[in-house]
């Protein structure tokens, strides 16, 4: 069975510092993908990224940047210069392929909140 | 258009009543989900239809009972609820065989 575990519940910082959230995941899949989603308080689950089991490339997009190691089984997600408008509840997810579709497993989510 | 649209945004229902959830997706995907989320919670998996065939259903109560009447539409409906269930309900779609899913605003839920 697949799990996403995310320990940190809550975080809270300062406007313009860096935050990173945590994942960790468990799977027997060999091929499988990795999400992250926010969630404000409007309560639309936003897709942010997505990453699969092949491609350990980790990426930059504007003040988003993400780290995959397959080694360690994390799929860590970086917020850099944050802003109030990042405060919400992120959401690491990991995907198999269940039939004919895919089913996601979230993790317990981590609430960041950005103080002005 | 990468766009789930969820109506109605709010409802507020008693346990003898009978509603709906509507869900609409225009993307071409040909598998779509019902997710419960309570609050603090991560979205649990009810119903997931792919083609317009259910092909999975997470042991809910037979008060929830989906339905997929094309390939653009899911619908909820909902009977002889009870105040535990309560909660945001989200829809969301797929391609097939795809990855990631896209998600509408919710519905939520309140049962009096």
């Amino acid at each position: 069975a697949q799990k996403v575990t995310q320990a940190q519940t809550e975080i809270s910082v300062v406007e313009k510092e860096d935050v990173t959230l945590d994942c960790v995941y468990e799977t027997r899949d060999t091929t499988y993908y990795l999400f992250w989603y926010k969630q404000p308080p409007s309560g639309e689950l936003v897709f942010l990224i997505r990453r699969n089991s092949f491609d350990e490339q980790n990426e930059i997009s504007g003040r988003y940047s993400w780290n995959f190691q397959k080694s360690t089984s994390s799929f860590n997600f970086t917020i850099t210069a944050s802003q109030v408008v990042d405060s919400a509840v992120y959401f690491c997810a990991l995907s198999e392929l269940s039939g004919s579709a895919r089913q996601l497993t979230f993790g317990s989510g981590t609430q960041l909140t950005v103080l002005p | 258009d990468t766009e789930v649209t969820q109506t109605p945004k709010h409802l507020v229902m008693g346990m003898t009543n009978k509603k709906s959830l509507k869900c609409e997706q225009h993307m071409g995907h040909r598998a779509m989900y019902w997710y419960k989320q309570k609050a603090k919670k991560p979205p649990e998996l009810m119903f997931v239809y792919s083609y317009e065939k259910l092909s999975i259903n997470e042991s809910v109560p037979s008060r929830f009972s989906p339905e997929c009447p094309n390939s653009s539409l899911l619908n909820l409906h909902l009977h002889a609820l009870q105040p535990e269930d309560s909660a945001l309900y989200l829809c969301a779609s797929s391609p097939y065989r795809g990855t990631e899913a896209f998600f509408g605003q919710g519905t939520r839920l309140t049962v009096v």
